[in-house]
């Protein structure tokens, strides 16, 4: 049982451009989310979070919003770059999961960001 | 820089055999997660450690899979016998509160 989904396997943007990664969740416990990127041969790196006491956070070209009533997230990334390119997952994790560190996480997107 | 490590970064077997993957934590953290990552699930948690002790092996089929931390530097992951199915990147992580540190990954091949 998939608790957090990344829809789109992948997204093809120009650089320059606004790039939109989607994620949603069905745990309704989840309270805290993250964004992860991942290069090829690399292990995933921290990128952005959101509480969810909060709608909106932003940190340079990236900002995610949460709307917690339709259980759904987004990664915005403007303008894109072509280092862009790389899988982008999205994770959450509960009161409870977080004192323990626990994330649950969604099967990534593929961001291929074109010169 | 403080890392998580992992070796070896490449594996092939043949089925049958068994692999033991290493993951070396950043000193100081006290929890340390195992995943594997594939196509169709994204990233699976296979177990988790808070300070040396298992919290949740679940991720893991148990015939199989073994997970331990026989000291604060060293968790391991064992699979025997391997199958081919298990082809796929390990990752291992480790982190104090919240972010999680990824290391670069273990890619197993079961022929």
């Amino acid at each position: 049982d998939q608790q957090v989904k990344q829809n789109s396997p992948s997204l093809s943007v120009q650089e320059g451009r606004i790039s939109i990664l989607n994620c949603d969740y069905t745990n309704s416990m989840f309270d805290y989310f993250l964004w992860y990127k991942k290069y090829p041969a690399e292990g995933p790196t921290f990128l952005i979070s959101i509480s969810s006491i909060k709608d909106k956070n932003e940190d340079g070209r990236f900002t995610v919003f949460l709307n917690k009533s339709a259980k759904h997230l987004s990664l915005h990334i403007v303008p894109s770059q072509p280092g862009d390119s790389a899988v982008y997952f999205c994770a959450a994790s509960s009161a409870e999961s977080t004192s323990y560190g626990k994330l649950t996480f969604g099967q990534g997107t593929i961001l291929t960001v074109h010169p | 820089d403080a890392r998580v490590t992992q070796t070896p970064r490449h594996k092939v077997t043949e089925m049958g055999q068994e692999v033991t993957m290493r993951c070396q934590p950043i000193l100081g953290h006290n929890t340390v997660f195992w995943y594997r990552q594939t196509m169709m699930q994204g990233l699976e948690l296979l177990a988790y450690f808070r300070n040396r002790a298992p919290l949740d092996d679940s991720g893991m089929p148990k015939d199989r899979f073994s997970a331990e931390m026989p000291d604060a530097t060293l968790a391991t992951l064992k699979i025997q016998p391997s199958e081919p199915r298990d082809s796929a990147v390990y990752f291992c992580a480790s982190g104090l509160l919240g972010e999680q540190f990824f290391g670069p990954g273990t890619r197993l091949t079961v022929l």
